[in-house]
């Protein structure tokens, strides 16, 4: 089935760009997710990206797909105190119990 | 819309007691799924639904019953509480019709002690 990896831990600057990494293993994923947990909270979807896409930028956030490496990111621009949280990369292939495939998430951690 | 609800927020319970908890939505989602996170495992699925009348189990089954009556509500039914079962519980939904972009909603989450 699909596997999807991210780093446990990310620490940034204040103010600097936070680079968060996803890799997966199924190359027929069609939608790609990026989930924010903050704390005692649910999780809400920051945005996603379909695989026929390259690229998708929404204000701070842009994400990158490179398909032929598997290769997911969330690069998140002015990291601000607010973003302190967990990420959550998921993946949809439509195959599985539940299509949808998450990783272990992301914690990012903002240094002042 | 008020999306998706889950009760109770918080909840302990005692090893061997039983109780249900709720998850309803709104928005006229077929597919509703039920996960448990814990601390560096990240989220497991343990039942879904596809539509009202039909579930099926996900990774982690165990210990856990569904039933889906209606569109609108998911329960997750612990037969008999044990200490492995504390965790954050979270439901979702979303559609499951082709052309869309399969975004999952979910609820606030359940916080469960079991001792």
């Amino acid at each position: 089935g699909e596997d999807v990896e991210q780093s446990l831990f990310l620490s940034v600057r204040e103010g600097d760009s936070s680079v968060i990494n996803c890799t997966y293993t199924d190359s027929s994923s069609t939608y790609l997710y990026w989930y924010k947990q903050e704390p005692g909270a649910g999780l809400q979807l920051l945005t996603y990206i379909f695989s026929n896409m390259d690229m998708k930028q929404d204000q701070r956030l842009t994400v990158l797909l490179n398909k032929k490496d598997k290769h997911l990111s969330l690069r998140i621009a002015d990291t601000q105190t607010g973003d302190s949280a967990i990420y959550f990369c998921a993946v949809f292939s439509g195959g599985g119990a539940d299509g949808l495939t998450f990783g272990k998430g992301t914690h990012l951690i903002i240094q002042p | 819309n008020a999306g998706v609800t889950q009760t109770p927020k918080f909840q302990v319970l005692k090893t061997g007691q039983s109780m249900t908890l709720q998850c309803a939505q709104d928005m006229n989602h077929e597919y509703m799924s039920w996960y448990r996170q814990d601390p560096g495992m990240g989220l497991r699925l343990i039942h879904y639904s596809v539509g009202a009348g039909i579930t099926d189990q996900g990774e982690v089954p165990n210990g856990y019953n569904v039933s889906r009556s209606t569109t609108e509500d998911f329960p997750l039914r612990l037969l008999s509480a044990a200490p492995s079962q504390t965790s954050v519980y979270f439901c979702a939904s979303r559609p499951t019709g082709a052309g869309g972009s399969y975004e999952q909603y979910f609820g606030p989450g359940t916080r469960l002690t079991v001792t």
